[in-house]
């Protein structure tokens, strides 16, 4: 299988505090990571394209100062929410893209539900 | 730009009444068509790749078909534990090189024992 796990499954914090999660391929290696947003009841949103050894690509509209990425090996990528506000909660999954293989499938994370107070 | 539509938004089925979900796509080049499952407050649980029109997969219960311009999620004779949101995602020619895909907003799936 392709399991892909992250840590914190959930998280509290007060605002203006960072919050990081990791995300970690198990039994693959990825150089390609992803993280993604999903609000209540609807779709996932790409945040940012993780890329071991450089930078992160980001998406539109979302401040790379704020979600800072970091993809220092071929196993593990970290998503740090710095100076956190309510507005910030979420649901955030990353995934991973097998390395060496044919296909274009993406394996997902099991999610880390952020409330920020 | 690259669109899914994934209809109905959702459905409930009686356990082992046999129906479809349907997503449709816009894009410039297809790559690859994706079936995802998602429970609540869980990632999704990768199902099924399509590449190709005419190209069928199945597991179990369901089984994925795709033409040029929708696909097919058939459950057939389906279980409680089959209720889940059901996402339909696609990767295109115009985001060859960086992965990306563009995801529909699922299909509710609920089935009554």
């Amino acid at each position: 299988g392709a399991v892909v796990s992250q840590h914190p499954s959930w998280v509290i914090c007060k605002s203006g505090t960072s919050v990081k999660i990791e995300c970690r391929s198990l039994d693959f290696q990825a150089t390609t990571m992803f993280w993604y947003r999903q609000f209540p009841k609807q779709s996932l949103m790409l945040m940012a394209t993780s890329n071991e050894g450089s930078k992160a690509t980001y998406e539109q509209g979302v401040e790379k100062d704020k979600f800072l990425i970091n993809h220092a090996s071929l196993t593990l990528s970290t998503l740090t929410v710095t100076s956190a506000h309510p507005e910030d909660s979420s649901f955030y999954i990353c995934s991973a893209k097998r390395q060496g293989r044919g296909t274009d499938t993406q394996y997902f994370g099991p999610g880390t539900r952020l409330t920020v107070l | 730009e690259d669109q899914v539509t994934q209809s109905p938004e959702a459905l409930r089925l009686q356990e082992g009444e046999s129906s479809s979900l349907n997503c449709s796509y816009t894009v410039s080049g297809l790559r690859g068509l994706f079936w995802y499952r998602q429970d609540p407050g869980k990632g999704p649980e990768f199902l099924f790749t399509l590449y190709s029109a005419g190209e069928e997969k199945e597991k179990e219960r369901l089984k994925a078909t795709l033409t040029k311009k929708e696909s097919f999620l058939h459950i057939t004779a389906p279980k409680p534990e089959d209720s889940a949101t059901y996402l339909c995602a696609v990767h295109s020619v115009a985001n060859f090189g960086n992965e990306k895909l563009t995801f529909g907003t699922g299909t509710r799936l609920t089935i009554i024992p």
